[in-house]
């Protein structure tokens, strides 16, 4: 397995355009992680699902985001009608957890997809 | 909203200096990790610290874990070039709907000069 697949690496788009990026995460992980970050920031979080079910969102997940997992392997973020704000790193990580239990292992993170709004 | 404030936001110093970095939060997490990041890459996972009290060591990094499980440190000894990057605390969710969220610190920006 060779971890955490983000892609596209980098988009250009230009304001009002749609955006979606894949992320394939390491094969036995059950949960995958969208985060955010901005430039010598710490990421936020967006959301996460466990299996194909989206657990939390993120306020900061406007309707213009949406994100899925449809069977519970690999992930989608798409993003409507971009703004100069979501110009940003998104960043995929995934990990294994036992059902009902806190995760208190590691997170594997992707190298992130880097989105440009023009 | 549970949060963690990381200081110092910069840090930059020469080789063979020592630094801490701080993480502090009012709400007590299940567990802490920290994150090392570099440009261009996702953080990668250095500790995670589970009981009050708590230190571990890697190498020249020594990690601790406040006894209130509110916050941590991690002290670096003899600074390297290599050590420059992007560091990240991180808690983890104990309970309810947010249970395995991780919440990250806004980072600590470190840069060692040879």
């Amino acid at each position: 397995d060779t971890g955490v697949s983000q892609n596209p690496r980098h988009k250009i788009t230009k304001r009002g355009q749609n955006v979606t990026f894949r992320c394939d995460p390491i094969s036995e992980h059950n949960r995958l992680y969208w985060y955010r970050q901005t430039l010598g920031q710490g990421p936020e979080f967006l959301t996460y699902f466990q299996n194909e079910a989206q657990l939390e969102k993120s306020r900061l997940l406007s309707d213009r985001f949406s994100a899925e997992r449809p069977k519970g392997s690999f992930s989608t973020l798409e993003i409507q009608r971009t703004e100069q704000g979501d110009s940003a790193m998104y960043l995929c990580a995934s990990s294994f957890a036992l059902a009902g239990l806190a995760n208190t292992g590691e997170l594997f993170f992707g190298e992130g997809s880097r989105l440009t709004v023009l | 909203t549970q949060l963690l404030e990381q200081s110092p936001q910069f840090l930059s110093i020469q080789e063979g200096e020592n630094l801490t970095v701080y993480c502090n939060s009012s709400s007590v997490f299940s567990s802490l990790q920290w994150y090392r990041q570099e440009p261009g890459e996702g953080p990668v996972l250095l500790v995670t610290v589970v009981t009050g009290g708590e230190v571990k060591k890697l190498k020249r990094l020594t990690f601790q874990f406040g006894d209130a499980r509110k916050d941590s440190s991690l002290h670096i000894t003899a600074a390297q070039p290599g050590d420059t990057g992007l560091y990240l605390c991180a808690g983890v969710h104990a309970g309810g709907t947010s249970y395995g969220k991780l919440t990250f610190g806004q980072g600590t920006i470190l840069t060692v000069h040879p």
